[in-house]
């Protein structure tokens, strides 16, 4: 099973500044890696795809980049309907697997 | 428009079976790939299983092979979560979610089913 880590468990960013996320794969997840953004109450919403790809209606300030071991969504100017949790989860091999999350908090 | 609509809140007892449901629309249900997420209080998003419509072709994450069992129903564009005896630490939120290939993320997801299990 390949696991996935994300690191912090909780960024604290304030509004308009820049947030970078990581995710690393323990091993090689080719660049079929996905995030997704998760609020209380409401289903995961899926905002890259392919690494890199946003998904449809996913604002320009979502970015994904990396392949292989090594991800990171960034976000670049936080709104405050950014302030959630995100997962990267890998789609290369069975089973698929989440990492633990990232909390973005207000600062 | 692709739109998946999952059956209400459950509240049972340990011991007690379970089938909780998916339904699909806008899109042709037996060409995409439904998978279940379960999402435990305070805790964060697992993998359960994937059914393929088409030909019935189901996998199981590890963690949850023979503790739960994932079906379709092709007549009415409908995918089953089903327990057959109850624990407590089934207590969670659990989506529904569909992609187009078996390589592929969930661009589009059930609102979800509260699963309570208490004594």
């Amino acid at each position: 099973e390949i696991e996935m880590t994300q690191s912090p468990a909780t960024l604290s960013v304030s509004p308009g500044e820049r947030a970078t996320l990581p995710c690393r794969a323990s091993q090689s997840v080719s660049s079929n890696l996905a995030w997704y953004q998760k609020k209380p109450g409401q289903a995961p919403r899926l905002l890259i795809y392919g690494a890199s790809t946003r998904a449809t209606g996913i604002p320009a300030r979502f970015s994904g980049s990396g392949s292989g071991t090594e991800f990171t969504l960034t976000i670049s100017s936080l709104q405050s309907e950014d302030f959630a949790v995100y997962y990267c989860h890998q789609y290369n091999n069975w089973p698929r697997t989440f990492g633990q999350g990232t909390k973005v908090e207000i600062k | 428009e692709v739109q998946l609509v999952q059956s209400g809140a459950e509240v049972k007892k340990p011991g007690e079976s379970l089938k909780i449901s998916c339904k699909g629309s806008g899109y042709s249900f037996t060409t995409y790939w439904i998978g279940w997420v379960r999402q435990m209080p305070g805790k964060g998003l697992e993998w359960m299983g994937i059914i393929y419509p088409g030909d019935s072709d189901t996998r199981y994450s590890p963690s949850f092979q023979g503790q739960v069992t994932i079906s379709v129903d092709n007549s009415i564009n409908t995918a089953y979560l089903q327990w057959s005896s109850l624990k407590a630490s089934d207590t969670a939120m659990y989506y529904c979610a569909t992609q187009q290939q078996y390589r592929a993320a969930s661009a589009n997801w059930g609102q979800g089913t509260l699963v309570t299990v208490s004594s």
